[in-house]
């Protein structure tokens, strides 16, 4: 694994079905953060953590819930999926200390 | 509250030819102000960043940026564009509130036709 992983690629999931986006980054990063990317709206902050053990609300946190059990692992999970969060989700981390993020390379999914 | 703009939804060039894409911005305390790129169905990637200093930054893929204080702007800019160029750039700033989160504006399409 080089930099952050996100599974599953693509999914399509029926209304009401709970769903986990998977995020792993191997670089040792302090902070992840959990974007959903919608046209016209740019990228959005759901959930973010800033070290292992905690999490913190973004901009629309509203049906989305997430874990930081520890420094590699983020999954962003929708207990009962709405079509409304059909969307792009993006995962991305920080070191510690520095300004720039690090993004995966997304899901797309599709609520139905 | 922090806040950016970028004012087009879509910036056409020709090959050759300068672009800039525009972000103005919004801070309360001093800014911290990124541009990021996303080419199709990738992750964003980090293009530049002013934090301090030369109110001209010089980026990756021959990208820079001028801050501009007095106007509240950020504006992305190349000398000549490649077709390669075309892709979906974000204008970011840094939200002090807390959290270390960053905010990013909607995004600019470029165009770049040969």
């Amino acid at each position: 694994i080089a930099g952050i992983t996100q599974a599953p690629t693509s999914q399509i999931l029926a209304a009401g079905r709970r769903m986990t986006l998977r995020c792993t980054q191997d670089m040792r990063h302090n902070a992840m953060y959990w974007y959903r990317q919608d046209l016209g709206l740019g990228l959005r902050l759901i959930h973010y953590s800033n070290t292992a053990g905690t999490t913190g609300k973004g901009e629309v946190p509203d049906g989305y819930s997430v874990s930081r059990a520890n420094t590699d692992d983020f999954p962003l999970t929708l207990a009962s999926a709405v079509p409304s969060q059909t969307s792009v989700y993006f995962c991305a981390s920080r070191g510690q200390g520095a300004d720039t993020q690090y993004f995966g390379p997304g899901t797309r999914l599709t609520v139905l | 509250a922090q806040s950016v703009a970028q004012p087009e939804d879509q910036v056409n060039v020709a090959e050759g030819n300068p672009l800039t894409v525009k972000c103005t911005y919004s801070v309360s305390g001093n800014p911290y102000l990124f541009w990021y790129v996303q080419y199709p169905n990738r992750g964003l990637q980090f293009l530049l960043k002013y934090i301090t200093g030369d109110n001209l930054v010089k980026g990756s893929y021959g990208f820079e940026a001028e801050f501009n204080k007095s106007q509240t702007s950020f504006h992305l800019k190349k000398p000549s564009a490649l077709v390669s160029d075309s892709a979906l750039y974000f204008c970011a700033v840094r939200d002090d509130t807390g959290g270390f989160k960053t905010i990013f504006g909607a995004g600019t399409r470029l165009f770049v036709k040969a």
